[in-house]
């Protein structure tokens, strides 16, 4: 089994609908989670970290982080054009730790 | 916003060259890092750096892979002897306390 698991997509969804992305994991010492946008030939950029279980919300961006399951999830609200990007997420065990990145999901955002 | 810097942006070298990739971090940050990924594969650790040493090293990081903070704001990487399969785009990233900032990257050609 995969440390980290992403559907690499593409996904394809309509201006202002809701996108849900999701990963799965393996290793139940990862603590810290983050979720990265990522566009063509550029660095990831931080859009979301999470320690721990739980949710957390950042405008129009929600993270979840479901330890029991092994699953973690983001949603875009109001989805627009220039959210079209991979997306990945990222966990580790420690905060200043190595992070193990999932493949990446393609969204398109569709005008 | 700060900002991490790497140069140069795409670096072509001829197999068995050495390469020496730049990046300069955030500046008051204490953790670097070196990421790597291949054309549509994921982003993978290569190894971390905290208090002027080594804290961490992939399997990916072996004898020709070395790195180096010569001042108090340069962090490089040096690959001493290319091969085809170096070819990728190298990120530096750096942190304070968690979540990483990743520079544009440098995309390595290796022909």
């Amino acid at each position: 089994q995969k440390e980290v698991e992403q559907d690499p997509g593409p996904l394809s969804v309509p201006e202002g609908a809701i996108v849900s992305l999701n990963c799965t994991y393996s290793n139940s010492a990862f603590q810290y989670f983050m979720w990265y946008r990522q566009y063509s030939r550029k660095g990831p950029e931080l859009l979301m970290y999470t320690y721990s279980s739980g949710n957390k919300e950042d405008g129009r961006f929600t993270a979840q982080v479901d330890k029991s399951s092994k699953y973690i999830s983001l949603f875009i609200r109001d989805s627009q054009p220039s959210d079209s990007a991979t997306y990945l997420c990222a966990m580790s065990d420690r905060g200043d730790d190595k992070i193990i990145f999932g493949k990446g999901t393609r969204l398109h955002i569709l005008p | 916003e700060p900002e991490v810097t790497q140069t140069p942006s795409h670096q072509v070298t001829q197999m068995g060259q050495e390469v020496i990739l730049r990046c300069v971090p955030i500046s008051n940050h204490l953790y670097f890092y070196w990421y790597r990924q291949i054309l549509g594969q994921k982003v993978e650790f290569l190894v971390s750096f905290y208090n002027n040493e080594i804290s961490e090293k992939s399997e990916i990081f072996d004898d020709q892979f070395s790195v180096e903070r010569p001042d108090g704001s340069n962090f490089t990487l040096k690959i001493r002897s290319t091969k085809l399969e170096d070819s990728a785009m190298y990120f530096c990233a750096s942190s304070l306390n968690y979540g990483y900032t990743f520079g544009s990257g440098t995309r390595l050609t290796v022909v």
